[in-house]
């Protein structure tokens, strides 16, 4: 059962433009929602990151939108640079449970067309 | 500042093989550690976190185990590989508000 899918495994984008990666969760315990950057053979990075207690977190070229009715959740990157090609990981965990585990999506992997 | 190491960075093992990873972390003191894995065409799966020294929880079943025999030191082992064993181990550490991630060993089972 996955509890957190992207259901896009690729997407390609032209230069300048926006590029929207969608995640869809399932859990409604999740309140913490994190997404994720990984160029191959490195580990991932940590890109943006929203409470549930927001719609909306902006850093610079990065936004993500929280739709908790929806249980959807979406990054923008606006404008793309081909230095965002990459995997994109969609993460979500439940603070109150004091592990921190977080569940991953399978992963979007973006390609950025100069 | 915190970091953390892997190693070896790419490792070319025959199946039914030993295995033994480690990821040690510097900078910080009694963190969470995670071992996660990533196989071709699928995701960040977790394979085992720890809370504290000696103390492993495991998420799948598997001929993998895990061990954490200092409090930044956390090793991933097998007695015997599988062809399906095959893929990116990632060690991450949590401070409770993020996970950061290791570089990453490369594991061939050939």
């Amino acid at each position: 059962d996955q509890q957190v899918k992207q259901n896009s495994p690729s997407l390609s984008v032209q230069e300048g433009r926006i590029s929207i990666l969608n995640c869809d969760y399932t859990n409604s315990m999740f309140d913490y929602f994190l997404w994720y950057k990984k160029y191959p053979a490195e580990g991932p990075t940590f890109l943006i990151s929203i409470s549930s207690i927001k719609d909306k977190n902006e850093d610079g070229r990065f936004t993500v939108f929280l739709n908790k009715s929806a249980k959807h959740l979406s990054l923008h990157i606006v404008p793309s640079q081909p230095g965002d090609s990459a995997v994109y990981f969609c993460a979500a965990t439940s603070t109150g449970a004091g592990s921190y585990q977080l569940t991953f999506g399978k992963g979007t992997k973006l390609s950025v067309i100069p | 500042s915190q970091t953390i190491h892997q190693w070896p960075a790419t490792l070319v093992q025959p199946v039914g093989s030993p295995l033994s990873l480690e990821c040690t972390v510097e900078g910080t003191s009694n963190p969470n550690l995670y071992w996660y894995r990533q196989a071709a065409g699928r995701g960040l799966q977790l394979l085992f976190y720890s809370v504290g020294i000696g103390q492993i929880s495991s998420e799948v079943p598997q001929n993998l185990s895990a061990s954490r025999p200092q409090d930044r030191q956390f090793i991933l082992s097998s007695k015997k590989l599988l062809l399906s064993d095959s893929g990116f181990y990632l060690c991450a550490w949590s401070d409770l508000t993020l996970q950061y991630f290791g570089p990453g060993t490369r594991l061939t089972v050939t």
